[in-house]
This record gives C-alpha cells, sequence and structure tokens, in this order.
C-alpha cells in the first residue's frame, strides 16, 4: 500500500518570500502525485497533479512542483507567496490505476503568510 | 453558481440522533463522494456513487447510509450518532471514477456530536 509524508505540519514565510512544502511517498511504481490547497471554511482544490511525462508540472495560481522519483519526493513550490496563499496544502498520492478509493492523503501543511 | 453544494455548513447534535447531509452538483459529472475529515487533518474517502450505483464502499459503519436519487445529488445519512462521529464531511464529484479525474469538492460541514 502506497504511503505519503508531508514533514511540515506549520510553514511560515513572509509575504513575497518563496516558499517550498516537502511532500514523500511510498509506492513501489511511479504513481500519480497531486497537491490539493484548502482554504479556511472551504473544500480542497486541486492545485496541480503529475501522471507521466514532464517532471516539472505547472499547476493554478503561480504554483509548481517537481517529481523526484530518486527522493520519492513531489515538492510544491512558489517563487512569491501572496496572502491569500495562507492555506492548508495537501498531498496525494494515488497508484496509476483504479479509483479514488485507492487515494491517500497526506496530514497537510499549514502556511500562515506574514506581512 | 457553485458547482458542489452541500447543506448544512454546521451541524451540532447530540448522541444518538439521526442526521443527514445533503450534497448536489451541477457539474453533470456522472461519480460523487463523501469524504470524512477528522480533527488531524486525515482525509478519508467514505463512498463513492457513479451514475446513481454504489461503487467504494470503505469500511464504513453501517450506521453511514449514502442515498442517491439522481446522478446530480448524493446525501448522506447518519443513525444514531456517536462523538467519533464528530469531523468535517465533504461532498466531492468528478466526471467519472477514474482516478485522473479532476475532484471538486463541496465545502463541507462541520458536524459536532455532543
Amino acid at each position: 500500500a502506497q504511503s505519503v509524508t508531508q514533514p511540515d505540519i506549520h510553514i511560515t514565510v513572509s509575504e513575497g518570500a518563496s516558499l517550498e512544502l516537502r511532500c514523500n511517498y511510498s509506492y513501489g511504481a511511479t504513481p500519480y502525485l497531486f497537491w490539493y490547497v484548502q482554504s479556511p471554511g472551504q473544500g480542497l482544490q486541486l492545485l496541480l497533479k503529475y501522471f507521466s511525462g514532464d517532471t516539472l508540472v505547472q499547476g493554478i495560481k503561480g504554483f509548481e512542483a517537481e517529481f523526484k522519483r530518486s527522493q520519492s519526493s513531489f515538492n510544491l513550490r512558489k517563487p512569491s507567496v501572496h496572502w491569500s496563499d495562507a492555506a492548508e496544502y495537501f498531498c496525494a498520492v494515488a497508484p496509476n490505476s483504479g479509483g479514488y478509493q485507492k487515494v491517500t492523503f497526506g496530514i497537510g501543511t499549514k502556511l500562515q503568510v506574514i506581512p | 453558481d457553485t458547482a458542489v453544494s452541500q447543506t448544512p455548513k454546521y451541524l451540532v447534535t447530540q448522541m444518538g440522533n439521526d442526521k443527514s447531509i445533503k450534497c448536489e452538483q451541477n457539474l453533470g459529472h456522472d461519480t460523487m463522494y463523501w469524504y470524512k475529515q477528522d480533527s488531524k487533518k486525515f482525509l478519508k474517502i467514505m463512498f463513492s456513487y457513479n451514475n446513481k450505483e454504489l461503487i467504494i464502499n470503505e469500511t464504513v459503519p453501517n450506521r453511514f447510509s449514502p442515498k442517491s436519487p439522481d446522478k446530480a445529488h448524493l446525501n448522506l445519512h447518519i443513525n444514531s450518532l456517536e462523538l467519533g462521529d464528530s469531523a468535517v464531511y465533504f461532498c466531492a464529484s468528478s466526471p467519472g471514477t477514474a482516478v485522473n479525474e479532476k475532484l471538486f469538492f463541496g465545502s463541507g460541514t462541520q458536524l459536532s456530536v455532543l
């Protein structure tokens, strides 16, 4: 069975600073990988996903993530954080077949943005 | 227009009561889901329906009964509520059942069982 780890429960960055949120996964083959964002009082919204091909994936809101097979990682990055990026970010992993019952979500990283 | 809407947003109730949460999507999707997010933010799938048929049932107690009157609606009924049922419940939908289909989430129902 696959698993996903988000080592940082809480991160604080200054507005305008760069951001990297870490995600490590455990799976025997190349998985499907996702990043979701949850703003306060809202449901999760898909930021980006990796299925195959180019290991650097561009998403919405200026986010990108890089799949590194050798490190079993799929870290999320943004070059310059805006106050509106304050939210909870969830990494998820799934095998490359089957349905959503096989998607495993991490426990999230809460991002705080300070002026 | 809200794509996936669920009601109520907050639900506070006593142990032993029966309650329902409603969900509707106007995206024309075939597949709908219920997820539970516990106090530690751990998100886990509970049920999935595709064209009104149950396709995923993840070892959820049978006190939880989903009902899909049509493919745009997926309601969740909970009998004999327990303290451990306190969580945020999210409805979601996707065009199809494959894991590479994009999920659209509702804004959640925060259930508090006292």
